[in-house]
């Protein structure tokens, strides 16, 4: 089944702990993407990846990582978690960036505190 | 001023009404539109893809650009109580995606 996969699904952590979210797809998508959804915001754009070791910023990048060192999978990195972080995050692929139709994974909430 | 605006709602139509949502956007570089549906604890799922201005129509759903008043509109003929969710314009000109606000739906039966 073509999908995309994220964990955890839900995250309670503590200011400055560091933490990691995994986001895989097995489509061969080429273009992968971050976001958070906040109520009144709609879905923000965090970072993008158009391939392998290809990365961009988003609209809202501060404090927050990417990688993509393999096509299939781009983890969202918290180095130093703050509570205004405290959102729902979605991934997404596509096979032609954001012209393409974005697959999204099922979110992840994360709560900081 | 946010590149898509979205009127958030909620709003509530009983079932068979004919739905309006819209969004207007402000880079008139933008070519390709979109609406995404996104149910309770999901993530949003594509719905209607629209290629500069026209319509676009997929069963009970059409989907409209304007870009000469930078508009675009999704219409839902004869709705259905399982179309209650929160509807997401968006737009790109490119690798970035430019999502609206969402507009909650509810049809009641």
């Amino acid at each position: 089944e073509a999908q995309v996969t994220q964990n955890p699904r839900y995250l309670i952590t503590v200011t400055g702990k560091k933490l990691t979210v995994t986001c895989s797809q097995n489509m061969n998508h080429e273009y992968m993407s971050w976001y958070r959804q906040d109520p009144g915001l709609g879905l923000r754009q965090i970072y993008y990846s158009m391939n392998v070791e290809v990365t961009d910023k988003g609209d809202v990048p501060e404090g927050y990582k990417v990688s993509r060192k393999e096509k299939r999978n781009f983890p969202l990195i918290l180095e130093s978690p703050s509570p205004n972080q405290t959102s729902l995050y979605f991934c997404a692929s596509s096979s032609r960036g954001g012209q393409g139709t974005q697959y999204f994974g099922p979110g992840t909430r994360l709560l900081v505190l | 001023q946010k590149e898509v605006e979205q009127d958030p709602g909620p709003l509530s139509v009983p079932e068979g009404a004919i739905v309006s949502l819209n969004c207007t956007y402000s880079n008139s570089a933008f070519q390709y539109f979109m609406w995404y549906r996104q149910y309770s604890r999901k993530g949003p799922e594509l719905l209607m893809y629209t290629y500069s201005s026209g319509n676009k129509e997929d069963g009970r759903f059409t989907a409209q650009v304007d870009k000469s008043s930078k508009y675009i509109s999704l219409f839902i003929r004869d709705s259905q109580p399982s179309d209650s969710a929160t509807y997401l314009c968006a737009t790109t000109g490119g690798f970035k995606t430019i999502f609206g606000a969402g507009t909650r739906l509810f049809v009641k039966a």
